[in-house]
């Protein structure tokens, strides 16, 4: 499968306790995106990496979000103390250079805080 | 207001219908375009680039409108596996793609 793989697809946790994503980019793709989507709304952008750089966050990831690319490959997403707003849909996506093309997603990472 | 904004719907049209959707964005620096497809519960898959001169594919045709910063999709011939949410999307700056919220469709028999 050459495509975007994220895990897992679903995690439940309490609230404050931590939780980490991952994402897996197409190879070849340099450039690599966190997105977050809730009922009813289009994804939103939450931080990009092109390689191992994270280059640009949003104001809507707070001190409790921290997101790593370490070797420029796969990426982690990990929200400290979560909290019920945070339940989400977690989308990564990658990219080769720039946004022209478009993006791929993989399929998400659904996340409820109880 | 939103940076990309979409009649959120839905759309209620029968099989073979043809339906257009719109959507409007604040940015007029934007570069690229795109119609994203989305179902429930599911990522959102790209379905088709918009381009200054409009461009088709199959029953799906896309027009831009860069001096009212203006895109729409028209599916002619709907089918019942058109029903979805279809996502209009533009570039933020070369950074970043910026989605409206989402236009739901529901073709019936």
């Amino acid at each position: 499968d050459t495509g975007v793989s994220q895990n897992p697809r679903h995690k439940i946790t309490k609230r404050g306790q931590n939780v980490t994503f991952r994402c897996d980019p197409i190879s070849e793709h340099n450039r690599l995106y966190w997105y977050r989507q809730t009922l009813g709304q289009g994804p939103e952008f939450l931080t990009y990496f092109q390689n191992e750089a994270q280059l640009e966050k949003s104001r809507l990831l707070s001190d409790r979000f921290s997101a790593e690319r370490p070797k420029g490959s796969f990426s982690t997403l990990e929200i400290q103390r979560t909290e019920q707003g945070d339940s989400a849909m977690y989308l990564c996506a990658s990219s080769l250079s720039g946004t022209g093309n478009g993006y791929t997603f993989g399929s998400g990472t659904r996340l409820t805080v109880v | 207001r939103k940076e990309v904004e979409q009649d959120p719907g839905p759309f209620n049209v029968p099989e073979g219908a043809t339906v257009a959707f719109n959507c409007t964005y604040s940015n007029s620096a934007s570069q690229s375009f795109f119609w994203y497809r989305q179902d429930c519960r599911k990522e959102p898959k790209l379905l088709m680039s918009v381009y200054s001169s409009g461009n088709e594919d199959g029953r799906f045709t896309a027009q831009l409108n860069r001096a009212s910063q203006y895109i729409s999709l028209l599916i002619r011939d709907s089918k019942l596996s058109d029903s979805a949410t279809y996502l209009c999307v533009v570039s933020g700056g070369y950074n970043k793609l910026i989605f409206g919220a989402g236009t739901r469709l529901a073709v019936h028999p």
